[in-house]
């Protein structure tokens, strides 16, 4: 079985300071990566990926995340937030051995103010 | 078209109807995935269609849940005798080959079951 957490419901973070969204997972196998973002009133679009390589992955919108198989985390990281990015986030994880559904976290409401 | 399309986008039923929700994937997009987006909860997985194969309906919550996928592509969502809690955002989405490819999202339906 393959599961996610996101431990924190809600993120808050003052514009132009750095922000960590937190992912833990488990699966059996090795994992496949992701995060998704989703904005007020608008569908989930895909952030960025880990599949195998280099354990910093970089995406949309100047987001990282950094893949750590020891702690079986993949926390999301922004240097420097902007108001913009207030949205909900979710980490998922999908097994390489089972390349089928996807399971996700719970979400993480991240709010940036001025 | 360009994205996923999910109809209708709002649908307000009565307890104990039946309810059809319908998924049209990117065009040659052989993954197709039903999630609910339950308020404050995240995204429940429901079932995973990938070409000929038989679905994964392992997420499927009851008997009162079902879904198909025609010519391996439009996919509908049946809820029979629907029930309060029901009540829900559901989100389509497809991808290339499933795999570690990321999943487009539909913008969704939302049930309200009086």
């Amino acid at each position: 079985a393959q599961s996610v957490a996101q431990p924190e419901d809600q993120v808050n973070v003052a514009e132009g300071n750095p922000l960590t969204v937190k992912c833990t997972y488990s699966v059996s196998g090795n994992p496949y990566l992701f995060w998704y973002v989703q904005y007020p009133n608008r569908g989930l679009q895909f952030l960025l990926k880990y599949i195998t390589g280099d354990n910093l992955v970089k995406g949309s919108y100047g987001f990282e995340a950094e893949f750590n198989k020891s702690q079986t985390s993949f926390h999301l990281k922004k240097p420097s937030a902007l108001v913009s990015d207030s949205a909900l986030y979710f980490c998922a994880v999908r097994e390489k051995t089972n390349a089928g559904k996807s399971t996700f976290g719970d979400g993480t409401t991240l709010t940036v103010k001025p | 078209g360009a994205g996923v399309s999910q109809s209708p986008s709002n649908k307000v039923t009565e307890k104990g109807k039946d309810v059809e929700l319908r998924c049209d994937p990117i065009s040659g997009h052989t993954a197709l995935y039903w999630y609910r987006q339950s308020l404050g909860q995240g995204l429940e997985f429901l079932i995973y269609f990938q070409g000929n194969s038989a679905p994964d309906k392992s997420g499927l919550p009851s008997d009162r849940f079902s879904a198909e996928r025609t010519g391996g592509s439009v996919s509908t969502l049946t809820i029979q005798r629907t029930q309060q809690e029901d009540s829900a955002v559901y989100l389509c989405a497809s991808s290339p080959f499933g795999g570690n490819e990321k999943l487009f999202f539909g913008s969704g339906t939302q049930l309200s079951v009086l």
